[in-house]
């Protein structure tokens, strides 16, 4: 089955700084990544996501890159700040699959001002 | 106004009973699931039903029984809890489209202690 590898597990990056986070996946037919945001004690909360017929998507701090031939996927958050220090989850489905997301282990980014 | 809904918040009870969590969402969608956070963060899917018919079944033990009376609500039965059932669980709805998976919305979790 379907299985997400996620690194690194905890980041610490100083206000202002760049985080990325990495995910590789390994089943080739999957495709669509979402990546979920976790405060402490809330829900995971959908921040970007992409998929498989598009190699890059930006949102204003964050954007995501997707390589479907090295099957891996990353995150990116540009000038961090304070409130972005959470726990990311990447993830990955195939439409065959009906909605099943398998996320990765998580990462827990810290934010120092 | 809360898209997707859990009761209750949190739920303390002894090992050996029985309990049931619900979840219902507002948003008209199709597809509800049920996923374990364990106490080192990791998300697992449970269970998903689209439209009250039971569509993923991730080798769960048969103590948890997934109830979806209607497509905006799915409970989730747990018999007989163990200390290993301990977690935060959440309930998650999306709508599936033809051009793929959409976005799931999940609900504020339920965390569960086993004593």
């Amino acid at each position: 089955g379907e299985n997400v590898e996620q690194h690194p597990s905890t980041l610490s990056v100083q206000e202002g700084d760049s985080a990325v986070i990495k995910c590789t996946y390994s089943d080739s037919a999957s495709n669509y990544f979402p990546w979920y945001k976790q405060e402490l004690g809330k829900r995971p909360q959908l921040i970007i996501d992409i998929r498989s017929n598009v190699g890059e998507k930006k949102d204003q701090r964050i954007a995501v890159t997707l390589n479907k031939t090295a099957k891996h996927f990353s995150l990116h958050i540009t000038e961090t700040q304070p409130e972005d220090s959470a726990v990311y989850f990447c993830a990955a489905s195939m439409s065959r699959d009906t909605g099943k997301l398998i996320f990765g282990q998580g990462t827990t980014l810290q934010v120092k001002p | 106004d809360t898209a997707v809904s859990q009761t209750p918040k949190y739920l303390v009870t002894q090992m050996g009973n029985d309990k049931s969590i619900k979840c219902e969402q507002n948003l008209g969608h199709d597809t509800m699931y049920w996923y374990k956070q364990d106490s080192k963060k990791f998300l697992k899917i449970m269970f998903s039903y689209n439209n009250k018919e039971l569509i993923i079944n991730e080798t769960v033990p048969n103590r948890f029984s997934p109830k979806s009376p209607d497509k905006a609500h799915l409970n989730l039965h747990i018999n007989s809890l163990e200390l290993g059932d301990s977690a935060v669980y959440f309930c998650a709805s999306s709508q599936e489209e033809t051009s793929g998976q959409e976005t799931q919305y999940f609900g504020p979790g339920t965390r569960l202690l086993v004593l």
